[in-house]
């Protein structure tokens, strides 16, 4: 299995700032990527997929990079609905896997 | 609009079997796999396995082949996850999600609102 791990596992940051998750895979993944955010008591949101590609109707201040092994996503300008929880999720092979997930909280 | 209705939340005790269903509207159900993904309290997200209606050829995680049964009826646009003995380690919440379209179903673009599994003696 490729294990996925995601860093930091909190973060505190204000409104307007800009932050960056980085996700590292065990093996290489190509960009076969994907990030979600979920909020307390809701179900996850895909942000981002294929590494890079912002999925329909998510604001354009997310975005997506990295490829291989390395990836990263980034908030350039954080707003209040913004605070979640994200989780990235690899897709190259089976079992599509998930990160333990980056706690994104209001300093 | 594409929608992914869950049954509701479930209290059971370990030992008896449990089938919940997430019903789909707004596209058509045989032309998108169909995900399970478990979140146990306070964790993180787990996926358990996926159906492709069309054919029903379903995929398990090995974390979980053996343990649950996922099926689908295209008749009823409805997707299925079931389990044969609960245990008190199932309690979790239980997400349907629909594989994004082009992809082979490896992003999930539209999820249910989730079915809360309680497993207690």
């Amino acid at each position: 299995d490729i294990q996925m791990t995601q860093s930091p596992s909190s973060v505190s940051a204000s409104v307007g700032d800009r932050v960056t998750i980085t996700c590292r895979a065990s093996q290489g993944i190509s960009n076969w990527l994907a990030w979600y955010q979920q909020k307390p008591g809701k179900a996850p949101k895909l942000l981002i997929y294929a590494a890079s590609s912002l999925q329909s109707g998510v604001p354009s201040r997310f975005s997506g990079s990295g490829s291989g092994t390395d990836f990263a996503l980034t908030i350039s300008s954080l707003q209040p609905e913004d605070f979640a929880t994200y989780y990235c999720q690899q897709a190259n092979s089976f079992p599509p896997r998930f990160g333990q997930g980056t706690k994104l909280e209001i300093k | 609009e594409v929608q992914l209705v869950q049954s509701g939340a479930e209290v059971k005790k370990p030992g008896e079997s449990l089938k919940i269903s997430c019903r789909v509207s707004g596209y058509s159900f045989t032309s998108n796999w169909i995900g399970w993904v478990r979140q146990m309290p306070g964790q993180g997200l787990e996926w358990m396995g996926s159906i492709y209606p069309d054919d029903s050829d379903t995929r398990y995680s090995p974390s979980f082949q053996g343990q649950v049964s996922i099926s689908a009826d295209k008749s009823i646009s409805t997707a299925y996850l079931q389990w044969s003995s609960l245990k008190a380690s199932d309690t979790a919440m239980y997400y349907c999600a629909r594989g994004l379209t082009g992809d082979g179903g490896r992003y999930f673009d539209y999820w249910g609102q989730g079915s809360l599994l309680t497993v207690s003696s």
